[in-house]
């Protein structure tokens, strides 16, 4: 099946600087991908849509400063969380569509900021 | 909105026995359910997805779910549960540009 990877798989990061995230498919071309965030026991927060060589789609509350979402290429789409705030600790997810109804799931990358 | 709700924040069955992790949903038209399985500090794994066709959809690893037009459920089973199933279970439901929603999630606990 797909493969999507993430880098990292983790970080730790001090309060206000940024850190930037890779979703790559590795073996398709995906023109949308989408950036999940997973609090602890929680369930998947939808935080934007990235559409291939446009600007990215975020969901209302999201704050698209601080979540810079750049899809630059048919196989990347990069997050970066800007000023990062121990609060945006968090398991960041990213996902390619692959069809109307399938996407793919990347292994997840594990924010930490101190 | 689409929205998929799972009732229960954890599931414990014993190994060998028969498993059920429900789902409900609320959809406007058609209703495209999908279950997904996360193990801890990973990403989700597809397990299977109803589109249309028959209730009774069969996916990965032995599992399988019944689309319930009446009951508006998608219920997760398993006949015979393994102490790896062990896992977060995810009930989803497709949203207009194809992005999905997803329930809370289900701890499910299978014991030796």
């Amino acid at each position: 099946g797909a493969v999507v990877s993430q880098h990292p798989s983790r970080v730790i990061c001090k309060s206000g600087t940024s850190v930037k995230i890779e979703c790559r498919s590795l073996d398709f071309q995906a023109t949308t991908m989408f950036w999940y965030r997973q609090f602890p026991k929680k369930s998947l927060m939808l935080m934007a849509t990235s559409n291939e060589g446009s600007k990215a789609t975020y969901e209302q509350g999201v704050e698209k400063d601080k979540f810079l979402i750049n899809h630059a290429s048919l196989t990347l789409s990069t997050l970066t969380v800007t000023s990062a705030h121990p609060e945006d600790s968090s398991f960041y997810i990213c996902s390619a569509r692959v069809s109307a109804y399938e996407q793919y799931f990347g292994p997840g990358t594990r924010l930490t900021v101190t | 909105a689409q929205s998929v709700a799972q009732p229960e924040d954890q599931v414990n069955v014993a190994e060998g026995n028969p498993l059920t992790v429900k789902c409900t949903y609320s959809v406007s038209g058609n209703p495209y359910l999908f279950w997904y399985v996360q193990y801890p500090n990973r990403g989700l794994q597809f397990l299977l997805k109803y589109i249309t066709g028959d209730n009774l959809v069969k996916g990965s690893y032995g599992f399988e779910a019944e689309f319930n037009k009446s009951q508006t459920s998608f219920h997760l089973k398993k006949p015979s549960a393994l102490v790896s199933d062990s896992a977060l279970y995810f009930c989803a439901v497709r949203d207009y540009g194809d992005k999905l929603i997803f329930g809370t999630g289900t701890r499910l606990q299978v014991f030796p």
